[in-house]
């Protein structure tokens, strides 16, 4: 079946604009991840939602941040008032949440976004 | 603090030896453990996990060891192959925080022929 999906594969913008960087979870998954992974770095987790459940935003940087999660599936992940230190691959990932059992994070193929 | 173009640790082996990539966690509270393999320009694709209750699990050519009175995973590949290669990553999920991973910095796998 489909895996996770992401768009823009890449992004390129200029230093202060918004950004809007979309996620496409596997059919089904429950819960959806966001997170941010700078070059060479490991990952850095942004925001949580699981369900109906109000999302965890603890890992957000900054209130320029924001992710929203429509119909429960869909999900953007906006950025305003962009800075050359948001430029970072955003990968979007998503599970299946059982029975309080939590399952495998499946990821999308990320986004690469370049703030100059 | 971190600076771009940070050098990963890596690994070399040659093909068809055993690769042991390792990894120090961070919290004793963690209960569940994953490793990713992320080749480059791609998301990272699940290999294996463990839960805190285990000490070893087996897949196919791949083996995890668990040993949290040191807080230290470890990634075992039998018969190493050049598509192994890749960054390595070990996670953790913190017990009562929601189901977020922290992941390590990385490991690089280069395989030589």
């Amino acid at each position: 079946g489909a895996g996770v999906s992401q768009s823009p594969s890449n992004k390129v913008t200029e230093k202060g604009k918004d950004v809007e960087l979309r996620c496409d979870p596997i059919s089904g998954h429950t819960a959806l991840y966001w997170y941010r992974q700078s070059l060479g770095q490991g990952l850095e987790f942004l925001i949580y939602f699981q369900g109906n459940s109000a999302p965890d935003k603890s890992g957000l940087p900054s209130d320029r941040f924001s992710a929203e999660r429509t119909g429960g599936s869909v999900s953007t992940l906006t950025i305003q008032r962009t800075q050359q230190e948001d430029s970072a691959v955003y990968l979007c990932a998503s599970s299946l949440v059982s029975q309080g059992r939590t399952d495998t994070q499946y990821f999308g193929p990320g986004t690469r976004l370049t703030v100059l | 603090g971190e600076s771009v173009g940070l050098h990963l640790p890596t690994l070399s082996v040659q093909e068809g030896d055993n690769s042991i990539i390792n990894c120090a966690y961070s919290n004793s509270a963690s209960d569940y453990f994953i490793w990713y393999k992320q080749e480059s320009g791609k998301g990272p694709q699940f290999i294996i996990d463990i839960r805190s209750n285990m000490d070893k699990r087996q897949g196919q050519r791949v083996t995890v060891l668990l040993n949290k009175t040191v807080k230290h995973l470890s990634l075992q590949i039998a018969a190493t192959q050049p598509g192994d290669s890749a960054v390595y990553f070990c996670a953790e999920r913190l017990t009562g925080g929601g189901n977020k991973l922290t992941f390590g910095t990385g490991t690089q796998l280069k395989v030589e022929l």
